[in-house]
């Protein structure tokens, strides 16, 4: 299958800091890609879809303005948490839709533990 | 709500045997269904997919088995193997939409 990748792997920032995570799509082109948060022994909660060229679609509930979604390229989007803060400690996961040969298939990348101080 | 749910958090199946994991969904609309599994601390691992015109469709090793009738859907794991031990997810998507639902979630536990 199609790999996607997530860096950093593990981040540990201080209260008030702002952390990026990026997501690649690393054999396939991604117009459209999605962050996901996971808390433990939990499901996966879709924060916003985050569309290459155009503005990211956030779901209910969650800040725009906290979580910066930017879809520079067809292989690479950022998630920013600005001013975190220890309640945004979790694990988060992107995932790539691969559109290519007829499939419609979402990828997941490896995911990112973040803990805020 | 989540359109999709699962019945039992958690499988423990003997080494060997054939696992079963259960998923129902509610939405008639859903016409895409993957199966994932998670190890832990990694991310969702593609594992199989079925389209709503199919009702059955293999893999090596698994197999998902989808009933349109009653909104249900089964991963079958043949001979499971300690490496299959993970959280298996079952997610489905809208007919034209692009934003998967996850369900909750079983727990499979290979014994040895």
């Amino acid at each position: 299958g199609a790999v996607v990748s997530q860096h950093p792997s593990r981040v540990i920032c201080k209260s008030g800091t702002s952390v990026k995570i990026e997501c690649r799509s690393l054999d396939f082109q991604a117009t459209t890609m999605f962050w996901y948060r996971q808390f433990p022994k939990k499901s996966l909660m879709l924060m916003a879809t985050s569309n290459e060229g155009s503005k990211a679609t956030y779901e209910q509930g969650v800040e725009k303005d906290k979580f910066l979604i930017n879809h520079a390229s067809l292989t690479l989007s950022t998630l920013t948490v600005t001013s975190a803060h220890p309640e945004d400690s979790s694990f988060y996961i992107c995932s790539a839709r691969d559109l290519g040969l007829g499939t419609d298939t979402q990828y997941f990348g490896p995911g990112t533990r973040l803990t805020v101080l | 709500g989540e359109s999709v749910g699962l019945h039992l958090p958690t499988l423990s199946v003997q080494e060997g045997d054939n696992s079963i994991i259960n998923c129902a969904y509610s939405n008639s609309a859903s016409d895409y269904f993957i199966w994932y599994k998670q190890e832990s601390g990694k991310g969702p691992q593609f594992i199989i997919d079925i389209r709503s015109n199919m009702d059955k469709r293999q893999g090596q090793r698994v197999t998902v088995l989808l009933n349109k009738t009653v909104k249900h859907l089964s991963l079958q794991i043949a001979a499971t193997q300690p490496g299959d031990s993970a959280v298996y997810f079952c997610a489905d998507l809208l007919g034209g939409g692009n934003k998967l639902t996850f369900g909750t979630g079983t727990q499979l536990k290979v014994e040895l």
